[in-house]
């Protein structure tokens, strides 16, 4: 059974930095595209980030770009999302997701919650 | 950046309706279209990828279809637990993007 478990989230002050995990489980970890994506309160979807398998190859939301890190450790079977400079705008839930074909979502974690506010 | 507009924005029908939701492209992204359903408090489910091709255990009264700029979404007799709100998402292009979502509504 395919299980993605994130960890991290929280109320971080704007400016601040804040660490999102997701623990998988159930599929060869190495060989998928994995992905961020977040939902604000009451919102649609928005892609973040995605991440070859490799580790090699990664995409970013201009949104986040610059400010936000996506990478994985293949040995440990984790992805990561390593946001700094954190505005008011990133509050939302953040999903982590395995992709599907390179750029479909095909399974989904329960999403970490991340409030950024003074 | 590829702009996906859905519509409507909110679809109120009774069970056993049939829904037709509808997903358009800023410019083309072929056949590279998804959708998926949300229901409160609960993570995206893919229904369909590839505009027509239903994911795994996905009901056949779920349909995809168009290319290009034009997709539809069709729910073939609407059943309870289909009430909830529906995405489409492009990867033709980087950036990924979604559609702002319909809700379909028990009337």
């Amino acid at each position: 059974e395919v299980q993605l478990l994130e960890s991290g989230g929280g109320l971080v002050q704007p400016g601040g930095s804040l660490r999102l995990s997701c623990a998988v489980s159930g599929f060869s970890f190495n060989n998928y595209v994995m992905s961020w994506v977040r939902q604000a309160p009451g919102k649609g979807l928005d892609w973040v980030s995605s991440i070859s398998g490799g580790g090699d190859q990664s995409f970013y939301a201009d949104s986040v770009k610059g400010r936000f890190t996506i990478s994985r450790d293949n040995s440990k079977n984790t992805l990561y999302l390593q946001m700094n400079s954190l505005r008011a705008e990133d509050t939302a839930i953040y999903y982590c997701a395995k992709n599907f074909q390179w750029s479909y979502f095909d399974y989904w974690g329960q999403g970490a919650l991340v409030t950024v506010s003074s | 950046e590829i702009v996906l507009t859905q519509s409507p924005a909110t679809l109120s029908l009774s069970p056993g309706e049939r829904a037709t939701l509808s997903c358009r492209a800023s410019q083309s992204v072929s056949g590279y279209l998804a959708w998926y359903q949300q229901k409160p408090g609960q993570a995206p489910r893919l229904l369909i990828y590839g505009a027509f091709n239903r994911a795994t255990d996905i009901p056949a009264r779920f349909s995809g279809s168009g290319s290009g700029t034009d997709f539809t979404l069709t729910i073939s007799g609407l059943e309870a637990e289909d009430f909830a709100v529906y995405y489409c998402q492009q990867r033709s292009n980087w950036p990924l993007s979604f559609g702002g979502g319909t809700k379909v509504e028990i009337k």
